[in-house]
């Protein structure tokens, strides 16, 4: 079946314009998580979803970020303001239904979105 | 807070050298140690979940063990096409991965 998608690959922009990223999940995975990978390390956890609700916020590193998932599939990552700090791939991933203190279940990931800010 | 190290930054190895990979972590209450290979410009891509210390998975020329403390990710007789960055992520209490900084694998022919 179709992965994880990503939209759009690229993104360059100019330093305090807003933009918008997309993220299509697996078909029924009711978990979705947002990442941020700079050149040459891990993905950084953002923010993680349980359906609509933003179940854990704690990554956002400060509140010109900002991430929706209004009918429990598609999410928009919303950056305002943005700074050549922001600069890095933003991944998106997904997994079905996973709760705290049960076994742990497998991320699957998107390609990503190359972020540029001049 | 969840901390995850791995070692070494990058490996060159020739077609045939097999080796290991080192991932040390700190978690409270791990539920699980995830192994993913990354190639360049795309998404990590999934490798095996490890659950409890003693635990071992392979995948073709890919093992993968657990300890209390660390995780190997064993190369045998590598390929060129084994090139990749292998990433190594622990879940705890959270439902996010907390990853390392990755190894840069290449296997020349």
């Amino acid at each position: 079946g179709a992965g994880v998608s990503q939209t759009p690959s690229n993104k360059v922009t100019e330093k305090g314009k807003y933009v918008e990223l997309r993220c299509d999940p697996i078909s029924g995975h009711t978990a979705l998580y947002w990442y941020r990978q700079s050149l040459g390390q891990g993905p950084e956890f953002l923010i993680y979803f349980q359906g609509t609700g933003a179940a854990d916020d704690s990554g956002l590193p400060n509140d010109r970020f900002f991430a929706v998932r209004p009918e429990g599939s598609v999410s928009t990552l919303k950056i305002q303001r943005t700074e050549r700090g922001d600069s890095a791939v933003y991944l998106c991933a997904s997994s079905p239904v996973s709760s705290r203190g049960s076994p742990p279940i497998t991320q699957y990931f998107g390609p990503g979105t190359r972020l540029t800010v001049l | 807070e969840d901390q995850v190290t791995q070692s070494p930054e990058a490996l060159r190895l020739q077609e045939g050298e097999s080796s290991s990979l080192n991932c040390s972590y700190t978690v409270s209450g791990l539920r699980g140690l995830f192994w993913y290979r990354q190639d360049p410009g795309k998404g990590p891509e999934f490798l095996f979940t490890l659950y409890s210390a003693g635990e071992e998975k392979e995948k073709e020329r890919l093992k993968a063990t657990l300890t209390k403390k660390e995780s190997f990710l064993h190369i045998t007789a590598p390929k060129p096409e084994d090139s990749a960055t292998y990433l190594c992520a622990v879940q705890g209490a959270g439902n996010m991965l907390t990853f390392g900084g990755g190894t840069r694998l290449m296997v020349k022919p």
